[in-house]
C-alpha cells in the first residue's frame, strides 16, 4: 500500500477541468518535491511536472500543478480524449520506507 | 539524445535470482546526483520504485525489498546492473530503468524526487 494516497478514478467530459490529489505527509509531499507521470495504456510513463508546479519542455500547458499544505494536485483543463491515462505522484521521502509512489489515478474522458 | 534500453531474461523461475542490466546514452553515470532508477509495475498495478544508482557509487532501495535488492554500475560500459534474488510468482511485472536528473538528501537519506527519461521496460514472469 503505498504512503501517497490518490482516488482511484476520476472522469470528465472534453473541454472541462479535472484535479487528481495526492495525500501524504509533511515527510514526503511536504518538501515540495513531488512530481507528476501520465501513462497512456501500454505505454511507457512520462513525465508532466515536477517540483510540485514545473512542467518539462514539451508538456503541455493545460496540465499544471500545485499544493496544499501535504496535498500535492495536479489540474488538467481543456480535457481532450487523448489525456484518457492512468496519473501517477511521487515524491522525496525524508524516512526510510522510500515507497513513494501513490496508487494511481485512472482518468476516464466520458 | 538521452537512451535507456533494459534487457535481460523475460521468464524466471521461483527462488532464481532475475539479473537485468540498463544500458544508458547520452548522459553520464558519473555526473553527480544524476541517478539511474529501477521501477517496476506489475500488470494491472502501480509503479513501485525499487532503488537506484547515483553520484559516484551511492545506492538507496526501497525498505520492503532492500534485502534481496543490488544495484551496480559499470560507468565505463555505461550500464546498470539491477539483481533481484528469491524470485516470486509476485514479482511478475515489467521492469523499467528510468532516469533521475538530480538527488535530494535530507537526514543521511538521499532520494531522486523526478524521472525525466524511461526505457521501454521489460516484462519479467515468474513461473515454474
Amino acid at each position: 500500500q503505498s504512503v501517497l494516497t490518490q482516488p482511484a478514478f476520476v472522469s470528465g467530459s472534453p473541454g472541462q477541468s479535472i484535479t487528481i490529489s495526492c495525500t501524504g505527509t509533511s515527510t514526503d509531499v511536504g518538501y515540495n518535491l513531488v512530481s507528476w507521470y501520465q501513462q497512456r495504456p501500454g505505454e511507457v510513463p512520462k513525465l508532466i511536472i515536477y517540483e510540485v508546479v514545473k512542467r518539462p519542455s514539451g508538456v503541455s500547458s493545460r496540465f499544471s500543478g500545485s499544493k496544499s499544505g501535504n496535498t500535492a494536485l495536479l489540474t488538467i483543463s481543456g480535457l481532450q480524449a487523448e489525456d484518457e491515462a492512468d496519473y501517477y505522484c511521487f515524491s522525496f521521502a525524508a524516512r526510510s520506507t522510500l515507497e513513494v509512489f501513490g496508487g494511481g489515478t485512472k482518468l476516464t474522458v466520458l | 539524445q538521452v537512451t535507456l534500453k533494459e534487457s535481460g531474461p523475460v521468464l524466471v523461475k521461483p527462488t532464481e535470482t532475475l539479473t537485468l542490466t540498463c544500458t544508458v546514452s547520452g548522459f553520464s553515470l558519473s555526473h553527480p546526483r544524476v541517478g539511474v532508477n529501477w521501477i517496476r509495475q506489475a500488470p494491472g498495478k502501480a509503479l513501485e520504485w525499487l532503488g537506484y544508482t547515483f553520484s559516484t557509487d551511492e545506492k538507496s532501495y526501497s525498505a520492503s525489498l532492500k534485502n534481496r535488492l543490488t544495484i551496480s554500475k559499470d560507468t565505463s560500459n555505461n550500464q546498470v546492473v539491477l539483481r533481484m534474488t528469491n524470485m516470486d510468482p509476485a514479482d511478475t511485472a515489467t521492469y523499467f530503468c528510468a532516469r533521475s536528473p538530480t538527488s535530494y538528501c535530507s537526514t543521511g537519506v538521499c532520494s531522486p524526487y523526478y524521472f525525466d527519461y524511461w526505457g521501454r521496460g521489460v516484462l519479467v514472469t515468474v513461473s515454474s
